[in-house]
């Protein structure tokens, strides 16, 4: 069965420091990986996936992650943090080797960045 | 171009009431999703749709709920009766085509509280 681990509910980080959100899988198979951010009272916006290729992805707003086999991680990162970048980031994750096309969501990580 | 639409943004009713949430996936897309968000759960997949076909609605919780896509643009989901407990927020999202390396794009969902 295919999971996925954000092991931190929340991350605090200062405005224009590199902020990291952790995120582990577990698949079978060949992972795709995305991750999304919700704005509170707004749905999930997709911020960038990996499928195949290159293991650093670069997505919207600035954000970045990157894939690790050895360690079945995708972690999130930005290299200078924003106000406005404050949120609840999930991680999610799907295989081919599912038989259905569902895309398992972690719990989220709050995101706060202070000004 | 428009995102997933649903409706109404807000719903406050009594126990025992009939609920009907709605939305209007992408035009093109033809995968469409309904998810339940609660603090304590998070989010969860209650039922999607391929084709405007049910394909997995093993994560709805009761025989209470029911969903429907009558067509590839339109797409319900009723909760007769309401109950305390399914109050929560209540998104669809909807995808490309039927393929775990799609994204996901998500309406801005709809809040639901039963009294």
């Amino acid at each position: 069965a295919q999971s996925v681990a954000q092991p931190e509910d929340q991350v605090n980080v200062a405005e224009g420091n590199p902020l990291t959100v952790k995120c582990t899988y577990s698949v079978s198979g060949n992972p795709y990986l995305f991750w999304y951010v919700q704005y509170p009272n707004r749905g999930l916006q997709f911020l960038l996936k990996y499928i195949t290729g290159d293991n650093l992805v670069k997505g919207s707003y600035g954000f970045e992650a990157e894939f690790n086999k050895s360690q079945t991680s995708f972690h999130l990162k930005k290299p200078s943090a924003l106000v406005s970048d404050s949120a609840l980031y999930f991680c999610a994750v799907s295989s081919l080797m599912n038989r259905d096309d569902k895309i398992i969501f972690g719990k989220g990580t709050r995101l706060h960045i202070l000004p | 171009d428009a995102g997933v639409i649903q409706s109404p943004r807000h719903e406050v009713t009594e126990m025992g009431q009939e609920v009907t949430l709605r939305c209007k996936p992408i035009s093109g897309h033809n995968s469409l999703f309904w998810y339940r968000q609660t603090m304590m759960r998070g989010l969860e997949l209650l039922i999607y749709f391929n084709n405007n076909v049910p394909i997995d609605d093993s994560g709805m919780p009761e025989d209470r709920f029911s969903a429907k896509m009558p067509n590839a643009s339109f797409s319900t989901l009723k909760i007769q009766p309401s109950e305390p407990r399914d109050s929560a927020v209540y998104f669809c999202a909807s995808s490309l085509s039927r393929g775990v390396n799609q994204p996901q794009h998500f309406g801005d969902g709809t809040r639901l509280s039963i009294l």
